[in-house]
């Protein structure tokens, strides 16, 4: 089974608008961690926003934030505003327990329209 | 962020030659660093982890031998594809890990893209 779960292979989203990425996860482990990286064309991998497994609050960095929904294992990235320069590949990933080893899920490739 | 340098960052070479890529952490000191693999319009497929001063952990399916990998301080990795053939032609990535307040955080480089002819 997948333990990490993009359903979303591709969105598109106006300028300035906000949009939602999701993402859902499988584990046991009770302690994990929920990453987002940000892929453009060019290759680097950007981390963008993490959220622990027992952190009270929703994590967000900027236009960035997490909808962590822990009850229904889910952990969506929302991006506000959006801008042109958001287009690229999103991608999930989880860290079970205190290891460092991620798991990534299938990716989202994000287009913005003018 | 933490800033993770990857060198070079495209590599073109001859079927049966052995290419080396490099991975650095600038600012901090990595004792784990991440070797990735990814097709094109894929996800990252991890390679292996590399722990500083001592043998790499290689995923099932990883040939150790083909893929070399050495981390000899706190901020360099390094992935040698030895006798590289066609199907070696792909994107390398690494990846750095940054402990902090038990986030660990994994920076990544800019990646390698690797022709073999």
């Amino acid at each position: 089974a997948q333990k990490i779960t993009q359903t979303q292979p591709g969105m598109f989203v106006q300028e300035k608008e906000a949009v939602t990425l999701d993402c859902t996860y499988d584990t046991s482990d009770p302690s994990y961690g929920l990453f987002w990286y940000k892929q453009p064309s060019s290759g680097e991998m950007i981390f963008l926003i993490y959220q622990g497994s027992y952190d009270q609050q929703n994590a967000t960095e900027g236009r960035y934030s997490l909808n962590f929904q822990k009850a229904r294992k889910s952990a969506n990235l929302v991006i506000s505003a959006s801008q042109l320069g958001d287009s690229a590949m999103y991608f999930c990933a989880m860290r079970e327990g205190i290891g460092g080893k991620l798991i990534f899920g299938q990716g989202t490739e994000l287009s913005v329209k003018p | 962020g933490a800033v993770v340098s990857q060198h070079p960052s495209r590599v073109i070479c001859k079927s049966g030659t052995s290419v080396k890529i490099e991975c650095r952490s600038l600012d901090f000191q990595a004792t784990t660093m991440f070797w990735y693999r990814q097709f094109p319009k894929k996800s990252l497929m991890l390679m292996a982890t590399s722990n500083e001063g001592s043998k790499a952990t290689y995923e099932q399916g990883v040939e150790k031998d083909k893929f070399l990998i050495n981390h000899a301080s706190l901020t360099l990795s390094t992935l040698t594809v030895t006798s590289a053939h066609p199907e070696d032609s792909s994107f390398y990535i690494c990846s750095a890990l940054w402990r902090e307040a038990g986030k660990n955080i994994q920076y990544f480089g800019a990646g390698t893209r690797l022709s073999v002819l």
